[in-house]
């Protein structure tokens, strides 16, 4: 089975400042994840995505992601917090050697950003 | 703008409608999905389609009931919906090639079960 958990409800952060929206999964052989970000009556949009290699992704809009294996996190991080980032985040993973082709989503992170 | 079309944005209906959601793809990917998104609850898959044929069924209610003619077009039809049915819609897509292609989703069906 393959799960995700986002921990925090919502994240508050100042214009400005560094922003880390956490993220753990579950899986049972080794992961693919993924990061969504989804604006008010819109889909989700793909941020940045891990399938192997450096731990640390970059992605759309200046965020990155880390990948760390012993603690089975894939947090996302932005050095300098925009107020036009305030969404809803959504951290996303698949087990690469089950197979599945569906994504498992976590339940979202809302990031609102103070100017 | 998304390739992935929704239709219709918003729908209200009584439990004893039948309705039907539509999804269209512009992107030539060859695999399809719905998801229901609830406040504050993870997405949850209800359908996988892979060149047309159904790959995965997550132990929908058959009041849901998916049907794929072609690569680029995905239906919901729904019947005897209950309130908590309602919810967010979301169609996606992807290219099946790709295991580890990203999902591109269309801007959804908001819908109101009363």
């Amino acid at each position: 089975a393959q799960s995700v958990a986002q921990p925090e409800d919502q994240v508050n952060v100042a214009e400005g400042n560094p922003l880390t929206v956490k993220c753990t999964y579950s899986v049972s052989g080794n992961p693919y994840l993924f990061w969504y970000v989804q604006y008010p009556n819109r889909g989700l949009q793909f941020l940045l995505k891990y399938i192997t290699g450096d731990n640390l992704v970059k992605g759309s809009y200046g965020f990155e992601a880390e990948f760390n294996k012993s603690q089975t996190s894939f947090h996302l991080k932005k050095p300098s917090a925009l107020v036009s980032d305030s969404a809803l985040y959504f951290c996303a993973v698949r087990d690469r050697d089950t197979g599945r082709r569906a994504l498992t989503f976590g339940s979202g992170t809302r990031l609102q950003v103070q100017p | 703008e998304t390739g992935v079309t929704q239709t219709p944005r918003h729908l209200v209906m009584g439990m004893t409608n039948k309705k039907s959601l539509k999804c269209e793809q512009h992107l030539g990917h060859n695999a399809m999905y719905w998801y229901k998104q609830s406040a504050k609850k993870p997405l949850e898959l209800m359908f996988v389609y892979s060149l047309e044929e159904r790959v995965e069924n997550n132990s929908v209610p058959s009041r849901f009931s998916p049907e794929c003619p072609n690569s680029s077009h995905l239906f919901l039809h729904l019947h005897t919906l209950q309130p908590e049915d309602s919810a967010l819609y979301l169609c996606a897509s992807s290219q099946e090639s790709g295991v580890n292609s990203p999902l591109h989703f269309g801007n959804g069906t908001r819908l109101t079960v009363t």
